[in-house]
């Protein structure tokens, strides 16, 4: 199984809003509803801040939220802040009952 | 208050076995539809998702690392255990265990908790 497409790298100025996008095939984001997005600052673990394409864990912020279209999926973050500033990672389950994560992405609050 | 907590080697040789124990807390591995999975994350890198075992002993393998890989419980420890047979210095990374809670399809859940990670270098 491929990893999912991510783009390497995203920016945005404080207040506004960003999407990273998740791409995969319908054999992964496109034939389930079970895509996760992590949020991961230099140094410290993985955190889970979208599960099953658009649900939040309690205590994560609601500038926060999950989509999905075809075979991608979504993570946009509005009111952009500083605190933002991390690398973001989807995961998808597969048709081969097991998960997948993507590429990761890099994203600089300006 | 669910907790996590890698252990193992910080230093193995290419060709060695590396055993990797997790062992959790605030949570039980014989509660229906919960499972523990492995991560890793190579310096610099992203992340790659290794395995994953659950309450009913229902294990799952990265396909690409499946041979190499072995994964089980001692529910009566709270511990999960992983080996990786063969190292080779590209599997050094940053290694990770995780909570996964129930869901619809086993291996389809979220990482909902996560320990700090334990990095393995793997030179001669």
């Amino acid at each position: 199984q491929s990893a999912l497409t991510q783009p390497a790298s995203v920016s945005g100025s404080p207040g506004q809003s960003i999407t990273i996008s998740c791409t995969g095939t319908s054999s992964d984001v496109g034939g389930y509803n079970y895509v996760s997005w992590y949020q991961q600052h230099p140094g410290k673990a993985p955190k889970l801040m979208i599960y099953d394409v658009s649900n939040r864990p309690s205590g994560v912020s609601n500038r926060f939220s999950g989509s999905k279209s075809g075979n991608t999926a979504s993570l946009t973050i509005s009111g952009l802040q500083a605190e933002d500033e991390a690398d973001y990672y989807c995961s998808s389950y597969t048709s081969s009952s097991t998960p997948v994560f993507g590429g990761g992405t890099k994203l600089t609050v300006l | 208050q669910i907790t996590l907590k890698e252990s193992g080697p910080t230093l193995v040789k290419p060709t060695q076995t590396l055993t990797l124990t997790c062992t959790f807390s605030g949570f039980s591995l014989s509660t229906s539809g919960v499972g523990v999975g492995w991560i890793r994350q190579p310096p610099g890198k992203a992340l790659e998702w290794l395995a994953l075992i659950y309450w009913n002993d229902d294990k799952r393998y990265s396909p690409s690392l499946k041979s190499r890989l072995t994964i089980t419980k001692d529910t009566s420890k709270n511990q999960v255990v992983l080996t990786m047979t063969n190292m080779d210095p590209v599997d050094t990374a940053t290694y990770y265990c995780a909570h996964s809670p129930p869901s619809g399809i086993a291996a389809a859940g979220p990482f909902d908790y996560w320990g700090q990670g334990t990095l393995v270098t793997v030179s001669s």
